[in-house]
């Protein structure tokens, strides 16, 4: 157990829809990741907070958004989904400071878009 | 530049075989290098990682080689056992940019018993 939670641990929704997935990082880490997994394009990087500030942005689209909030826990926010949204998404967490960068990955949810 | 590309995509090994995971980067920015072990339906799980200053670290049978000059890095499992059965990740990032990672593509490893 990694100490990364994330919810819910799947989803099944509608084209069109939005969706919500929360992210609770291992106690004392200020750093939070976002990233998309899926069958073709691997591993990607979606986005990164940092004490509730935006840090680096990666392949995110527009129709996402994201933020941490005061106490530390992040929420990705998928609008407008498509079928091609369907994947993989985790988030991981890190001191996100020189004593370390080593991120902690969560169990991950899973996105079904039909 | 950002591309960091890994292979086999898959490999079988016999239970005390050594499986060898290659991965080269581009980016020659790229200063922090860990590998992930990910079983179905869980999360990336980090297993080791280095830094271009070293080049080899051991963690228990998990053992990498760093060859900055050639910017490519590899993962040995040692005596490998079924239980290491799962996808195998590389990455790489860039610390001071706050570290988000570029993996590889993954392989699939198979430890036959």
């Amino acid at each position: 157990d990694s100490g990364v939670t994330q919810t819910p641990k799947h989803l099944i929704t509608a084209t069109g829809q939005r969706v919500t997935l929360r992210c609770s990082p291992r106690s004392g880490d200020l750093s939070v990741y976002w990233y998309q997994q899926s069958l073709d394009q691997g591993l990607q990087f979606l986005i990164q907070y940092y004490n509730g500030e935006e840090r680096a942005k990666g392949n995110i689209l527009e129709r996402f958004s994201a933020q941490q909030f005061p106490d530390l826990h992040s929420e990705l926010n998928l609008s407008s989904l498509e079928l091609g949204d369907s994947a993989l998404y985790f988030c991981a967490s890190s001191l996100g400071t020189s004593l370390s960068y080593e991120q902690y990955f969560g169990p991950g949810t899973r996105l079904t878009v039909t | 530049q950002q591309q960091v590309k890994q292979s086999p995509q898959s490999l079988i090994v016999q239970k005390g075989g050594i499986p060898i995971i290659n991965c080269a980067y581009e980016n020659t920015a790229f200063d922090y290098f860990p590998w992930y072990q990910q079983f179905p339906g869980k999360g990336p799980a980090l297993l080791i990682a280095i830094r271009p200053d070293v080049s080899e670290k051991k963690e228990g049978r998990f053992t990498i080689s760093f060859n900055k000059s050639a910017k490519q890095f590899s993962l040995h499992i040692m005596d490998s056992q079924p239980g290491d059965s799962a996808t195998y990740f590389c990455a790489a990032s860039i610390e001071a940019a706050g570290n988000k990672l570029t993996f590889g593509g993954g392989t699939r490893v198979l430890v036959k018993p």
